[in-house]
């Protein structure tokens, strides 16, 4: 079945430094992904969004890039800030003939941000 | 403009009782979406509701069923509830048209006693 997982736990940064957070997922076909970041008691937040049609997609201090020939996903956070310190999803979207507009998410990544 | 809201923030129940949680979209986002997400399971998708009708079914119980009303608000139930029932349910909702991206509220707490 379809599964998305992420390397890493944990990643400790010093603020200022850039993060870098790793994603694998496992459907070939899925064709779309997005991050997102879950701070301690809310919902998850959309930071950016990426098709399979391309390779890389910039947003506000964030880059994510997508490897579809290893099926691998990454989030790079430029400038670290404290406010940065929340827990990161990955989630994939399979194809729509047997997914619909499910997400499949992955783990999580505890980001912490040191000053 | 408002985000995604749910009601009740937490809701106590004990063993074999039924809970109702509510959602509210974006306003004109048709799709909405719910998740569980339980303590060291992550997030697993439960419902996709759009134009009033369920799309899609994550791999849960019969017992979790919902809605979607004309208005596109939604209600997820739970009936014969289970201790393992205990998580943060999320709503999510979106526009309907391609690949659009999911944006969630901060749910609701479920604890069963």
């Amino acid at each position: 079945g379809e599964s998305v997982g992420l390397h890493l736990p944990t990643l400790s940064v010093q603020e200022g430094d850039n993060s870098i957070i790793n994603c694998a997922y496992s459907n070939s076909a899925s064709d779309y992904f997005i991050w997102y970041k879950q701070e301690s008691g809310k919902g998850p937040q959309f930071i950016i969004d990426i098709r399979s049609n391309m390779d890389k997609r910039q947003g506000q201090r964030v880059t994510v890039l997508l490897n579809k020939t290893v099926k691998h996903l990454s989030l790079q956070i430029a400038a670290t800030q404290p406010g940065d310190s929340a827990v990161y999803f990955c989630a994939e979207m399979g194809p729509k003939e047997t997914s619909g507009s499910r997400l499949t998410f992955g783990e999580g990544t505890q980001l912490t941000v040191n000053p | 403009e408002a985000g995604v809201t749910q009601s009740p923030t937490h809701l106590i129940k004990t063993r074999g009782q039924q809970a109702t949680l509510r959602c509210s979209p974006i306003s004109g986002h048709t799709s909405v979406y719910w998740y569980q997400q339980a303590l060291g399971l992550g997030l697993q998708f439960l419902l996709w509701y759009d134009e009033g009708e369920e799309r899609n079914r994550g791999n849960f119980p019969p017992r979790f069923s919902g809605r979607q009303f004309p208005n596109y608000s939604s209600e997820l139930n739970v009936n014969a509830l289970e201790l393992e029932d205990s998580a943060l349910y999320l709503c999510a909702s979106s526009f309907y048209r391609g690949r659009q991206p999911q944006h969630f509220g901060d749910g609701t707490r479920l604890s069963i006693l």
